[in-house]
């Protein structure tokens, strides 16, 4: 139980095209999805918050008219990156929490989707 | 200073070592703590999640948190060179579901 897909895995695009990425929790329903980044070597920066039927919450320092955010249903919440350029490339991992597992903090994460603009 | 410290590594052992991991915060107010592991290129598993000061156990991976000296450590038994990955501690403030994370410790495990 508890597992969240994310698609695609890989991207490869022009600068100046966006990108869509889909994060899905499979097997519960997630009222609250996080959008992480992750530069090689590093953790992860948790960059929002999508809450289902209303507007993400953005951390600081994250452009919420280049990294839009929906959240449309119960297990599915949407990234796309705005006009991408190549300083974008990154590797970013949804989590979805799971409010029936062991615990109300609990997230579980999707496998990531590896961006790069060229 | 950050709220969660973490040695990045790596820490290289031999295969069946014990392992021990660690993570100190600053944020008295973390009461949930959790422990990912993350194999390169991929998103992070949940290994272990606990909410109070003690040892919980789960086959070969024993959590262990201790709040009054807001420090947390990860005992993984019997290593295994399949243990090789990057292990992530992760702690949040009841209500707030946000998850600070440490930097991760890559662990090696030589066969």
């Amino acid at each position: 139980g508890a597992v969240v897909s994310q698609h695609p895995s890989r991207v490869i695009c022009k600068s100046g095209t966006s990108v869509k990425i889909e994060c899905r929790s499979l097997d519960f329903q997630a009222t609250t999805m996080f959008w992480y980044r992750q530069f090689p070597k590093q953790s992860l920066m948790l960059m929002a918050t999508s809450n289902e039927g209303s507007k993400a919450t953005y951390e600081q320092g994250v452009e919420k008219d280049k990294f839009l955010i929906n959240h449309a249903s119960l297990t599915l919440s949407t990234l796309t990156v705005t006009s991408a350029h190549p300083e974008d490339s990154s590797f970013y991992i949804c989590s979805a929490r799971n409010q029936q597992g062991l615990g109300t903090d609990t997230q579980y994460f999707g496998p990531g989707t590896r961006l790069t603009v060229l | 200073q950050k709220e969660v410290e973490q040695d990045p590594g790596p820490l290289s052992v031999p295969e069946g070592a014990i392992v021990s991991l660690n993570c100190t915060y600053s944020n008295s107010a973390f009461q949930y703590f959790m422990w990912y592991r993350q194999y390169s290129r991929k998103g992070p598993e949940l290994l272990m999640y606990t909410y109070s000061s003690g040892n919980k156990e789960d086959g070969r991976f024993t959590a262990q948190v201790d709040k009054s000296s807001k420090y947390i450590s990860l005992f993984i038994r019997d290593s295994q060179p399949s243990d090789s990955a990057t292990y992530l501690c992760a702690m949040s403030v009841r209500g707030t579901y946000k998850y600070i994370f440490g930097t991760g410790t890559r662990l090696k495990v030589l066969a």
